[in-house]
């Protein structure tokens, strides 16, 4: 079955550690990789996204994420965080195989960095 | 402003009780889903509609019913809803242009069903 794995539900760092969260999928063919940010109390907001070409994607606030393909993984990088980096972060997929109408997400990693 | 907006906010109901919970957009993007955000479990998409009249199931339809009747609106309805579908929900949307759009997704809609 389609799925996305998120291994770290919770992630407590200080300010200015590095980060990497992980996320493998389980697709077949061509997908699509996104990378969602919620802020306490608001709504998702995208952070990056891969879909061809260079496997290391730059997005806002100083993320990116590296595509895998070998592995079956993206996973989010930032070199040094900020408190207000706090937030749960959502890796979702899909697929042209599975229909591009339908999208997967991660169960989420629940991020707090302590000032 | 570009947005989607979902109503309500917060609602509290009773099993049973049939309710909407509307969703518009102004971006003029035919794609359009929702999603229910459970702890644990992420986000799990309910329903999508690819154009106005085309719709189908995503991962968890069950006790829930869509239409999209235009192109801005997407109502999520539940016919006599359970307490299993207290839950906070999403809207989202993108355009139509290729799977690998970013959906904006509306403020949520927190439903508790007694």
């Amino acid at each position: 079955a389609q799925s996305v794995s998120q291994h770290n539900h919770h992630v407590i760092l200080s300010e200015a550690a590095s980060l990497e969260l992980g996320c493998n999928y389980s697709y077949g063919g061509t997908v699509n990789l996104f990378w969602y940010v919620q802020y306490p109390g608001q709504h998702l907001q995208l952070l990056l996204k891969y879909f061809s070409g260079d496997p290391l994607v730059k997005g806002i606030k100083g993320f990116e994420a590296e595509f895998i393909k070998s592995k079956f993984s993206f996973n989010l990088r930032k070199p040094s965080v900020q408190w207000s980096d706090t937030a749960e972060y959502f890796c979702a997929v899909n697929s042209d195989t599975s229909g591009t109408y339908k999208y997967i997400f991660g169960t989420g990693t629940r991020l707090k960095v302590l000032a | 402003e570009a947005q989607v907006t979902q109503n309500p906010r917060y609602l509290i109901t009773v099993t049973g009780k049939k309710l909407t919970v509307t969703c518009s957009q102004n971006m003029n993007h035919e794609y359009m889903s929702w999603y229910r955000q459970d702890p644990g479990l992420g986000l799990r998409q309910i329903y999508y509609s690819m154009n106005v009249e085309v719709t189908d199931k995503g991962d968890v339809p069950e006790g829930y019913k869509v239409s999209r009747k235009e192109k801005r609106n997407f109502p999520l309805i539940l016919e006599s809803p359970s307490p299993n579908q207290t839950s906070l929900y999403f809207c989202a949307s993108r355009r139509q242009g290729g799977s690998n759009q970013p959906q904006h997704f509306g403020d949520g809609t927190r439903l508790s069903i007694l």
